[in-house]
């Protein structure tokens, strides 16, 4: 039972690359998230699930696609990197919808710099 | 306005010290969630507590312990007798009953050094 899998672990882009970043879980969780962690800032919401073939926008979403085809994986895309982008990424996953309030279970996360 | 403030940014205490974490919420609904997460140096999230709006019961965990009040609107977590495993960033996390996203809004972070 490996959790909350992200890959990579690192990753050096340069500005207006494209790429994704991988989240897979194996807990048969309906609810997937992507969050970014700045200095000062805690983490912010991106992008969210509730389910296969449904996602919706978090906070900051500008910048960033998903898609969920399946239970299991969650990508996040990155169209145009920026600077602005830079950051580490989290991918997290629940067991049940979001009003079921249980807890997130958080991936080892991504640090992402953008030059 | 929905809001968590850990106003500690950084603790430096000397091993087997008591310690307390203090996290203040603010929310104007009746039904939420809160939440504690560490962060070690290695840099993965892991959950430590959940604890919603109606069960004010205190909680302990071996060395860690919870204390919810709602007149105060303050969920802090103390660690008795530090160890320098301890030596994270711990973080404090809201979950409305309303919000239709899953959101947890996050706290700033309160950054643990314990010195052996």
């Amino acid at each position: 039972n490996a959790g909350v899998t992200q890959t990579p672990k690192f990753q050096v882009l340069k500005t207006g690359q494209s790429m994704t970043l991988q989240c897979a879980q194996d807990m048969n969780h309906e609810y997937m998230s992507w969050y970014r962690q700045d200095p000062g800032m805690g983490l912010r919401l991106i992008h969210y699930s509730v389910g296969a073939g449904i996602t919706d926008q978090g906070e900051v979403p500008n910048g960033y696609n998903v898609s969920r085809s399946t239970t299991e994986d969650f990508p996040l895309r990155l169209l145009s990197a920026a600077p602005s982008q830079t950051s580490v990424y989290f991918c997290a996953s629940s067991y049940g919808g979001p009003y079921s309030n249980q807890p997130q279970h958080f991936g080892d996360g991504t640090r992402l710099s953008i030059l | 306005a929905q809001k968590v403030t850990q106003a500690q940014t950084e603790i430096s205490v000397v091993e087997k010290e008591d310690v307390t974490l203090d996290c203040v919420y603010e929310t104007r609904d009746t039904t939420y969630y809160l939440f504690w997460y560490k962060q070690p140096p290695s840099g993965e999230l892991v959950f430590l507590i959940r604890r919603n709006s109606f069960d004010e019961q205190n909680e302990i965990s071996g060395r860690y312990s919870w204390n919810f009040q709602k007149s105060t609107s303050s969920f802090n977590f103390t660690i008795t007798a530090s160890q320098v495993v301890d030596s994270a960033v711990y973080f404090c996390a809201l979950q409305t009953g309303s919000s239709n996203t899953g959101k947890l809004i996050f706290g700033q972070g309160t950054t643990l050094q314990v010195k052996p």
